[in-house]
């Protein structure tokens, strides 16, 4: 069985503290993402990662970076926590090609910044 | 830029009862996919099913139908003989493929609500 896994499921955080979000996966997947959802706004995409050391923007990167130093993991990173970035974040992995090209998700983690 | 729409904000039927959440799509790719999501209370997004661009059949798995039409930019979800246990928000989606895959665009999701 595929595994995504988050390092934390609630996280609670001051305005202006630096904050990392970190994603693991054990199937080899070249493919990472990480998305924030809103209620009623679905899951938009901050980024993206297709290897190791590469990154795209996705439809929100701003205030946000992400890290990617080994396959398995990908990290978003706040740099300066600011209360418009309460939300849940989704991490994803995909394995590129074959039948099985889909996306697989980690539990989530909902953080507040107070 | 692509775009995912589910018009159905929310729908709440009763239990046996047929439903359908619709699901429209805008992309210039030629090759894509299509995806269905279901996130119950407890979170977690399942994998519903996958559609390739230039598979048009229509599925069937169990209770779950999806029918996929090119000429209208739709994807949409069927559920027969509703149960309170489908309850959640389903999520259609809009990915790349090649390099990209996975690289998805999401709709706003629609609330399904079965009463016993």
């Amino acid at each position: 069985d595929v595994k995504v896994t988050q390092s934390s499921r609630y996280l609670v955080k001051r305005t202006g503290e630096k904050v990392f979000l970190e994603c693991v996966q054990d199937m080899d997947h070249e493919n990472m993402f990480w998305y924030r959802q809103d209620p009623g706004l679905g899951l938009r995409l901050i980024y993206f990662s297709y290897d190791v050391k590469m990154k795209e923007k996705g439809d929100i990167p701003e205030g946000y970076s992400v890290s990617r130093e080994k396959k398995e993991r990908f990290s978003l990173i706040l740099e300066s926590a600011s209360t418009n970035q309460t939300s849940m974040y989704l991490c994803a992995s995909l394995k590129r090609g074959g039948a099985k090209e889909t996306q697989y998700f980690g539990p989530g983690t909902r953080l507040l910044v107070l | 830029a692509q775009k995912v729409t589910q018009a159905q904000t929310e729908i709440s039927v009763v239990e046996k009862e047929d439903v359908t959440l619709d699901c429209v799509y805008e992309t210039r790719d030629t090759t894509y996919y299509l995806f269905w999501y279901k996130q119950p209370p407890s979170g977690e997004l399942v994998f519903l099913i996958r559609r390739n661009s230039f598979d048009e059949q229509n599925e069937i798995s169990g209770r779950y139908s999806w029918n996929f039409q090119k000429s209208t930019s739709s994807f949409n979800f069927t559920i027969t003989a509703s149960q309170v246990v489908d309850s959640a928000v389903y999520f259609c989606a809009l990915s790349e493929v090649g390099t990209n895959a996975g690289k998805s665009t999401f709709g706003d999701g629609t609330t399904l609500t079965v009463k016993p």
